[in-house]
């Protein structure tokens, strides 16, 4: 267990819908960064959060937006969703803003049909 | 100029022989080589990471070789084992503002260590 938790592990929803995914990250941890991995294009950064704050974005769709809140939980929100949205989305939190310390969970797999 | 590009894409390796996976990178702005490794159904998992002022690391079983002036950095596995059999990432970090750092990951190798 990496100490960061996501949940679900598992969403099947239909195009056009609307989820949150949600991320704990490891006790101690300020910042919280989400990751989506597909089979072509790999791990691709979407966005960072520190201590409330978002940091950074990568490639992100404006269709999803993501927030970190007080209590450091973040939640990803993806909407109108298309086929090519299913992928595995990961959140990763570390002490700093830094990657030495990263840690990821388990990821939630989406499944868009 | 934000790429890394990892090789080969898969590699099958017999028990007890050595695992080589390479990373290439362009962007000179880039500070920490870490390392992951991914389970089936897990996410991935720190390995080993480097700083661009040494040129080699080793823990246990595991080494990552960098070559600053060739943008080239590699992880090799002594003694591979059935156990090793994962995806393994490369992933280079750079400064993305705001006091943000980001990876930028490799596309990953799938290592099946044969017995």
């Amino acid at each position: 267990d990496s100490g960061v938790t996501q949940t679900p592990k598992h969403l099947i929803t239909a195009t056009g819908q609307r989820v949150t995914l949600r991320c704990s990250p490891r006790s101690g941890d300020l910042s919280v960064y989400w990751y989506q991995q597909s089979l072509d294009q790999g791990l691709q950064f979407l966005i960072h959060y520190y201590n409330g704050e978002e940091r950074a974005k990568g490639n992100i769709l404006e269709r999803f937006s993501a927030q970190q809140f007080p209590d450091l939980h973040s939640e990803l929100n993806l909407s109108s969703l298309e086929l090519g949205d299913s992928a595995l989305y990961f959140c990763a939190s570390s002490p700093s803003t830094g990657a030495e310390g990263y840690t990821f969970g388990s990821g939630t797999r989406l499944t868009v049909v | 100029q934000q790429q890394v590009k990892q090789s080969p894409q898969s590699l099958i390796v017999q028990k007890g022989g050595i695992s080589i996976i390479n990373c290439a990178y362009e962007n000179t702005a880039f500070d920490y080589f870490p390392w992951y490794q991914q389970f089936p159904g897990k996410g991935p998992a720190l390995l080993i990471a480097i700083r661009p002022d040494v040129s080699e690391k080793k823990e246990g079983r595991f080494t990552i070789s960098f070559n600053k002036s060739a943008k080239q950095f590699s992880l090799h596995i002594m003694d591979s084992q059935p156990g090793d059999s994962a995806t393994y990432f490369c992933a280079a970090e750079s400064y993305s503002g705001a006091g943000s750092y980001q990876l930028t990951f490799g596309k990953g190798t799938k290592l099946s260590v044969i017995p």
